[in-house]
């Protein structure tokens, strides 16, 4: 099993839709987690940290679920800018693991 | 600018030859590390410092790479021989803590003709 496991996407989707992003991970003992934003050629960007008690930054949603080891993001009133790829990533002592990423192609 | 800085931003090299890379972390920051990453994949880890100690090395380093943070800050990254394979972008990030988010350089893109 991977250590941290996403949808394989991509993920095409309309203007305005919602989208989710789904995330497995495979170590129990994993302290932290987050969303990174890749753009196609450009270094991953942090989107969000992924807290117990869920957050929220504007239309991004952010779950994380312990006891099932299950990390998700949700995208609501998505717009053409927010076509990338997203990466699950979870850390574990010092060490820092991604998953493949899930790309998203919004639709004008 | 305080970021992550990385350099060259792009590199073409003929097989066979050696190459260096250069990562300027954040300078509070005494974790680095490096991971490479190729077309469609996430980020695959290669190495990291906790200030100039190397503490841990993916088996993807072959011994043909070799990385030292000399003196805890600036870290380079060394390939020798370059083979085709070797075609990717290498990222550089640095943390504070082991369990805070890392902030990536803007890569170092590696072309072997």
């Amino acid at each position: 099993r991977k250590e941290v496991e996403q949808d394989p996407g991509p993920f095409n989707v309309p203007e305005g839709a919602t989208v989710a992003f789904n995330c497995t991970y495979s170590n129990s003992a994993s302290q932290s987690f987050f969303w990174y934003r890749q753009d196609c050629r450009k270094e991953p960007k942090l989107l969000m940290s992924v807290y117990s008690s869920g957050n929220e930054d504007g239309r991004f949603t952010a779950q994380l679920n312990r006891a099932s080891q299950y990390i998700s993001l949700l995208i609501r009133d998505s717009k053409l800018s927010d076509s990338a790829t997203y990466l699950c990533v979870v850390r574990l002592d010092d060490k820092i693991i991604f998953g493949k990423g899930t790309r998203l192609h919004i639709l004008p | 600018d305080t970021g992550v800085s990385q350099d060259p931003r792009h590199k073409i090299t003929k097989r066979g030859q050696n190459v260096t890379f250069r990562c300027d972390p954040i300078s509070e920051h005494n974790r680095l590390y490096w991971y490479r990453q190729t077309l469609g994949q996430g980020p695959e880890f290669l190495t990291y410092f906790q200030n100039e100690a190397q503490l841990e090395k993916s088996r993807l380093l072959s011994d043909r790479f070799s990385a030292e943070r000399p003196k805890g800050s600036f870290s380079t990254l060394e390939i020798q021989r370059t083979e085709q394979g070797d075609s990717a972008m290498y990222l550089c990030a640095s943390s504070l803590l082991p369990y805070s988010e890392a902030f990536f350089g803007q890569g170092t893109r590696l072309t072997v003709v």
